[in-house]
């Protein structure tokens, strides 16, 4: 069984300020690192697929990270919206099953 | 493009009850998978399709659950009977099956309440 595990496991930040999250997957048989952003009755809808080891990747106020030799990534988000409020999931792909393994997320509630 | 479709969007039934769930995959999408995501955990994989064929039904609890792929589009999730447990978000998805990195896209899910 793959162990994929997100911190913290919630946060409530107020509009405005920056924050990340940490998913820690394994560090042998590394082949993607997914994240989605998944809001309430809404569809999870893919961010950022990492393949390469120090990956770095943008898409507006979000960015994340990757450290596949010590088995990490880090989600940032600067100046949080209200909008940004939503669960954060990263999945692990390994070369064998070439499935997804999630974590369990990271719920983010920005107040105004 | 259109995206993954799921019906019903919330079901409500009693233990030991039946309920099925569908999912139309984007046009074009070979892979289709479900899930199973239970309040406060990751979604689990449930079962997944190339086509018509089964791939990994590894974590499927395959004396209650079932699922088919008719023709290789649209797919039915059935649970018969239900147990309190099953209560849960029910996520499909599909892939093309040509990006090298899996990617996958998601319908909204089917929230299952068993009482």
């Amino acid at each position: 069984i793959l162990n994929v595990e997100q911190s913290p496991q919630s946060l409530h930040v107020q509009e405005g300020d920056s924050t990340n999250f940490t998913c820690s997957f394994p560090s042998s048989n590394f082949y993607a690192l997914h994240w989605y952003r998944w809001e309430t009755a809404k569809s999870p809808e893919a961010l950022f697929v990492m393949t390469l080891n120090g990956d770095e990747k943008k898409k507006g106020r979000i960015s994340a990270t990757l450290n596949t030799k010590e088995g990490y990534s880090y989600l940032y988000i600067k100046g949080s919206q209200p909008e940004d409020s939503a669960t954060y999931l990263c999945a692990f792909v390994d070369t064998g099953r070439r499935a997804l393994t999630f974590g369990s997320g990271t719920r983010l509630q920005v107040q105004p | 493009e259109a995206g993954v479709a799921q019906s019903p969007r919330y079901k409500i039934i009693e233990k030991r009850q039946s309920v099925a769930f569908w999912c139309n995959p984007i046009s074009g999408h070979a892979t289709l998978y479900w899930y199973q995501q239970i309040l406060g955990q990751g979604p689990k994989l449930l079962i997944q399709f190339q086509n018509n064929g089964v791939v990994d039904d590894s974590q499927l609890p395959k004396d209650r659950f079932s699922a088919e792929r008719l023709k290789g589009v649209d797919s039915t999730l059935k649970i018969q009977p239900a147990k309190l447990e099953d209560s849960a978000v029910y996520l499909c998805a599909s892939s093309s099956g040509q990006q090298h990195s899996y990617e996958q896209y998601f319908g909204p899910g089917t929230r299952l309440t068993v009482t």
